[in-house]
């Protein structure tokens, strides 16, 4: 099992619809979630970041966590072409200064 | 600009020989990190620097993999005997100290080793 699972995508949104990125982990010691979006050729932007069960709302952007279930989610609203991009979900223990990233989700927006 | 840099943006070498890149992070930040990533996959932690201290190595750290920050500034991260599976974009981040604290990423260095 990877330590932080994305479904690839691609996740085929229209514009101005809602898009639901979703992540999982397997390490319950996890304490701080960063979600970062990166577009192709590109390094990685941070776009959220959340640390407390709930949800966690920047612009069009809502991070969302639950580590009972060890979940956590970005909802975009809004969606715009230029969202278009791959959505890295990264996870760091309460110890540990690194951080465990996932394969990441494609996004397509479509105008 | 203060963001995080990186030198240089693009390295093409040929296989067994070596290469170094650059890192500069946010002026405040004492905290760097490098990280590699391939096409299709997240980033991977390769190891990390407190100040000029060296804190953490991944296994993916091969001893072929030498990173130094001498002056707990810039950090450089060396490739010796270079091999086509080294081939990927190397990140460069850092961060203020503390355990929640953001990485910002520089721009990359993307390597291919003919």
């Amino acid at each position: 099992q990877k330590e932080v699972e994305q479904n690839s995508g691609p996740l085929s949104v229209p514009e101005g619809a809602i898009a639901s990125l979703n992540c999982t982990y397997s390490d319950r010691g996890s304490q701080s979630f960063f979600w970062y979006r990166q577009y192709s050729g590109k390094s990685p932007e941070l776009i959220m970041f959340i640390y407390s069960n709930g949800d966690k709302e920047d612009g069009r952007f809502t991070a969302q966590l639950n580590k009972a279930s060890q979940y956590v989610s970005l909802l975009i609203r809004d969606s715009q072409p230029s969202d278009s991009a791959t959505y890295l979900c990264a996870v760091k223990s309460e110890y540990g200064n690194k951080l465990v990233f996932g394969a990441g989700t494609i996004l397509r927006v479509k105008s | 600009d203060t963001g995080v840099s990186q030198d240089p943006r693009h390295k093409i070498t040929k296989r067994g020989q070596n290469v170094t890149f650059r890192c500069d992070p946010i002026s405040e930040h004492n905290r760097l990190y490098w990280y590699r990533q391939t096409l299709g996959q997240g980033p991977e932690f390769l190891t990390y620097f407190q100040n000029e201290a060296q804190l953490e190595k991944s296994r993916l750290l091969s001893d072929r993999f030498s990173a130094e920050r001498p002056k707990g500034s810039f950090s450089t991260l060396e490739i010796q005997r270079t091999e086509q599976g080294d081939s990927a974009m190397y990140l460069c981040a850092s961060s203020l100290p503390g355990p929640t604290r953001e990485q910002f990423f520089g721009p990359g260095t993307r390597l291919t080793v003919l």
